[in-house]
C-alpha cells in the first residue's frame, strides 16, 4: 500500500525568506511523486514531479523539490517565498506500476505575510 | 482550452434528492477519477475510470455511483445523498500511464455540495 504523510496543517513564513513544505512517504517499491497546489475557490494545479534522475527537481512558479531516498522524503522548496504563494499544498505518490493511482497527502497550507 | 469541467459547482440539496454532478474533459484522457475534499482529511478517491465502460470503487466509495458511457464523461450519482456527504468533490482526468506518461491529473474547479 502507498501512503503519504503532510506533518505540518500550517507553514508560516516571512516574504521573501525560504520556506519549505514536508512530505514523506510510504511505497513498496519505486515512487512516482508530485505536488500540487490549489488557491482558493480553485481546482488543484500540477507543481512538479519526480520520476527518475536528478533528486532536485524543478517546477512551477519557482518551486524545487528534493526527492531523498533514505528519508522517503520530498519536500517543497522555494528560495524567496511571495504572498501570492499562500495556498494549501498537496502532496501525492504512487508505485511505478500503479496505473494512475495516486494516493495524496492531507495538505499544508501556506502563509505568506507581508 | 484544455480542461476538465464540473457542473454544478455550487448545490445545496435535502437528503435522499437524487442528484448527478457532471465532469467533462477534453483532452481524450483515458483516466478519470472522483474525489472528496473534507478538511484534515486531505482528497480521498470516491471512483475512478480506467476507460470506456471500466470503472472500479476508491477508498470512499459508499453512497455513490459512477458511469463512464463516454471518453469525456464521467457523472458522479448521488442516489440518496446525506449530510455525511456534504464536501467539496473534485474530478480529475488524466493519460493512461505507461511509457514516457506518467499520469499527472488535472483537475475540475471543484462543486461544493451540501445536503440539508
Amino acid at each position: 500500500a502507498q501512503s503519504v504523510a503532510q506533518p505540518e496543517d500550517q507553514v508560516n513564513v516571512a516574504e521573501g525568506n525560504p520556506l519549505t513544505v514536508k512530505c514523506t512517504y510510504s511505497v513498496s517499491g519505486n515512487p512516482y511523486l508530485f505536488w500540487y497546489v490549489q488557491y482558493p475557490n480553485r481546482g488543484l494545479q500540477f507543481l512538479l514531479k519526480y520520476i527518475t534522475g536528478d533528486n532536485l527537481v524543478k517546477g512551477s512558479y519557482g518551486f524545487e523539490a528534493e526527492f531523498n531516498k533514505s528519508q522517503t522524503s520530498f519536500h517543497l522548496k522555494k528560495p524567496s517565498a511571495l504572498v501570492s504563494d499562500s495556498a494549501l499544498y498537496f502532496c501525492a505518490v504512487r508505485e511505478t506500476n500503479a496505473g494512475n493511482m495516486l494516493t495524496f497527502g492531507g495538505g499544508t497550507r501556506l502563509m505568506v505575510k507581508p | 482550452e484544455a480542461q476538465v469541467t464540473q457542473n454544478p459547482r455550487y448545490l445545496i440539496t435535502v437528503t435522499g434528492k437524487k442528484l448527478t454532478v457532471t465532469c467533462s474533459q477534453n483532452m481524450n484522457h483515458e483516466y478519470m477519477s472522483w474525489y472528496r475534499q473534507d478538511p484534515g482529511l486531505g482528497l480521498r478517491q470516491i471512483y475512478y475510470s480506467m476507460n470506456v465502460e471500466v470503472t472500479d470503487k476508491g477508498d470512499v466509495p459508499e453512497g455513490y455511483k459512477v458511469s463512464r458511457k463516454e471518453k469525456r464523461n464521467f457523472p458522479l450519482i448521488l442516489e440518496s445523498p446525506s449530510p455525511n456527504q456534504t464536501s467539496l468533490y473534485f474530478c480529475a482526468s488524466s493519460l493512461r500511464s505507461g511509457g514516457t506518461n506518467t499520469g499527472e491529473l488535472f483537475f475540475g474547479e471543484g462543486s461544493r455540495l451540501t445536503v440539508l
